[in-house]
């Protein structure tokens, strides 16, 4: 049980590039839902928080123009790297989880590399 | 600021030896304690829970918590080289969305 489907696995992409990740919990339906990124030999750092059905709240520093989640459902969020450009190569990594306390469920990560 | 600290290591430990690693935190309203399991290019994968002080066993792994002194650990018994990998201490606190995550400890299990 548990289980996150991230997708797509690996992007690349010219700069200037919008790359849309996918997140779906496939067993529970997750009340809330996380965006991670980690550079190489670095520790997970969490971009932005996401609640179903309403406006995700963003850590300090994380741009929200440039990375748009939107958490339609219970059981899916996407984000939306727009414009990419090569400082956003990074593995972005989603998780999930079905209520507070209970822990986070990870994806596989998308392992994103701009030109 | 809520903290959790791990030794970043590397802790090497021979095969079929119990690795031992530790954490601590600095939330003392800190509630739900999770171990992860992080291999070198991949996403973290859950291997053990905690919410109550003293130990919860599954399988080679036991998880030990202590809130009286605000640590976690994580033995694993019978190591294997397939154990080689970053572990990772999680915390969250009482009406938290979000854990907090230790840098993590580098894991090689020596055959």
């Amino acid at each position: 049980g548990a289980v996150v489907s991230q997708h797509p696995s690996w992007v690349i992409c010219k700069s200037g590039t919008s790359v849309k990740i996918e997140c779906r919990s496939l067993d529970f339906q997750a009340t809330t839902m996380f965006w991670y990124r980690q550079f190489p030999k670095q520790s997970l750092m969490l971009m932005a928080t996401s609640n179903e059905g309403s406006k995700a709240t963003y850590e300090q520093g994380v741009e929200k123009d440039k990375f748009l989640i939107n958490h339609a459902s219970l059981t899916l969020s996407t984000l939306t790297v727009t414009s990419a450009h090569p400082e956003d190569s990074s593995f972005y990594i989603c998780s999930a989880r079905e209520e507070l306390g209970q822990p986070q469920h990870f994806g596989d990560g998308t392992r994103l590399s701009i030109l | 600021q809520k903290e959790v600290e791990q030794n970043s290591g590397p802790l090497s430990v021979p095969e079929g030896a119990i690795a031992s690693l530790n954490c601590t935190y600095s939330d003392r309203g800190s509630q739900s304690f999770f171990w992860y399991r992080q291999y070198s290019g991949k996403s973290p994968e859950l291997i053990m829970s905690i919410y109550s002080n003293g130990d919860q066993e599954d399988g080679r792994f036991t998880a030990q918590l202590n809130k009286a002194s605000q640590y976690v650990s994580l033995l694993i018994r019978d190591s294997q080289p397939s154990d080689s990998a970053t572990y990772l201490c999680a915390v969250s606190g009482a009406g938290s969305y979000q854990l907090t995550f230790g840098k993590g400890t580098k894991l090689s299990v020596i055959p």
